[in-house]
C-alpha cells in the first residue's frame, strides 16, 4: 500500500541554521513527490515538487529537496533558516491513476528559535 | 495569481444536520478533489471529480457524502447528517493534466 513517513513530528532549529526535514515512502511504481507547507490557519501552500529528471530539486522560498530511489526518500532542506519558516511541513505523494489522489505523511511541526 | 477558494472559513452545525462546503476551483482546472485533517492529524483524501463524476473516492466517503459541480465555477461538498467525527478542517483542491494540486484555504467544520 502506499504510505509516506515523516519520522520528525516535531523540529526546533535556531534561527539561522540548517534545516532537513525527513520524508520516506512507500509506492510501487515511479512517484510524483510534494512538500507543502501549512502556516497557522491557512492552506496548503506547494513547495516544490519532483515528477523526473534531476533528482535535487529547488522550490520557493530557499528550499530544496532530493529524491532518492534507493532510500525512497524526499528530505527537505534549506541551508539557513528564518523565523518566518515556523510551520507544518507535509510530504506527500502522488499516485499515477487517473485521479493523481495525493497521500500525505503525519506532517512535522518546524519551530524556530530566536 | 490565480487561487482557490472556499467559503465559508468556518461552519458550525449540530449533529444530524446538513452542510454545505463551497469550493471555487482555479477556472481552467480540470480535476477537483476533497481532503479533510482532523485536528492534530495527516490530510486524508476524500474524494476526487473529474468529467462531471466521481473518479476515485476513500473509504471515507460514504453514503452520507455527496459531490457536486452545479456550474462552471463551483465545487461542492454536502454531508447530509453530520456526525460528532465529521469536526475537521476540509480541504478543496484542484489541478489540470499536470500533476501539481493548488488547494484551498480550507473549512473548518464544527459538529456539536
Amino acid at each position: 500500500a502506499q504510505s509516506v513517513t515523516q519520522p520528525d513530528i516535531h523540529i526546533t532549529v535556531s534561527e539561522g541554521a540548517s534545516l532537513e526535514l525527513r520524508c520516506n515512502y512507500s509506492y510501487g511504481a515511479t512517484p510524483y513527490l510534494f512538500w507543502y507547507v501549512q502556516s497557522p490557519g491557512q492552506g496548503l501552500q506547494l513547495l516544490l515538487k519532483y515528477f523526473s529528471g534531476d533528482t535535487l530539486v529547488q522550490g520557493i522560498k530557499g528550499f530544496e529537496a532530493e529524491f532518492k530511489r534507493s532510500q525512497s526518500s524526499f528530505n527537505l532542506r534549506k541551508p539557513s533558516v528564518h523565523w518566518s519558516d515556523a510551520a507544518e511541513y507535509f510530504c506527500a505523494v502522488g499516485t499515477s491513476s487517473n485521479t493523481g489522489k495525493l497521500i500525505f505523511g503525519q506532517g512535522t511541526t518546524l519551530q524556530v528559535k530566536p | 495569481e490565480p487561487e482557490v477558494t472556499q467559503t465559508p472559513s468556518h461552519q458550525v452545525t449540530q449533529m444530524g444536520q446538513e452542510v454545505i462546503l463551497r469550493c471555487v476551483p482555479i477556472s481552467n482546472h480540470l480535476y477537483f478533489y476533497w481532503y479533510r485533517q482532523i485536528l492534530g492529524q495527516k490530510v486524508e483524501f476524500l474524494v476526487s471529480f473529474y468529467n462531471n463524476e466521481i473518479s476515485e473516492k476513500s473509504e471515507i466517503f460514504d453514503d452520507q457524502f455527496s459531490v457536486e459541480r452545479p456550474d462552471g465555477s463551483n465545487f461542492t461538498l454536502k454531508i447530509r447528517s453530520t456526525k460528532l467525527e465529521d469536526s475537521a478542517m476540509y480541504f478543496c483542491a484542484s489541478k489540470t493534466v499536470t500533476d501539481t494540486q493548488y488547494f484551498g484555504p480550507g473549512t473548518r467544520l464544527t459538529v456539536l
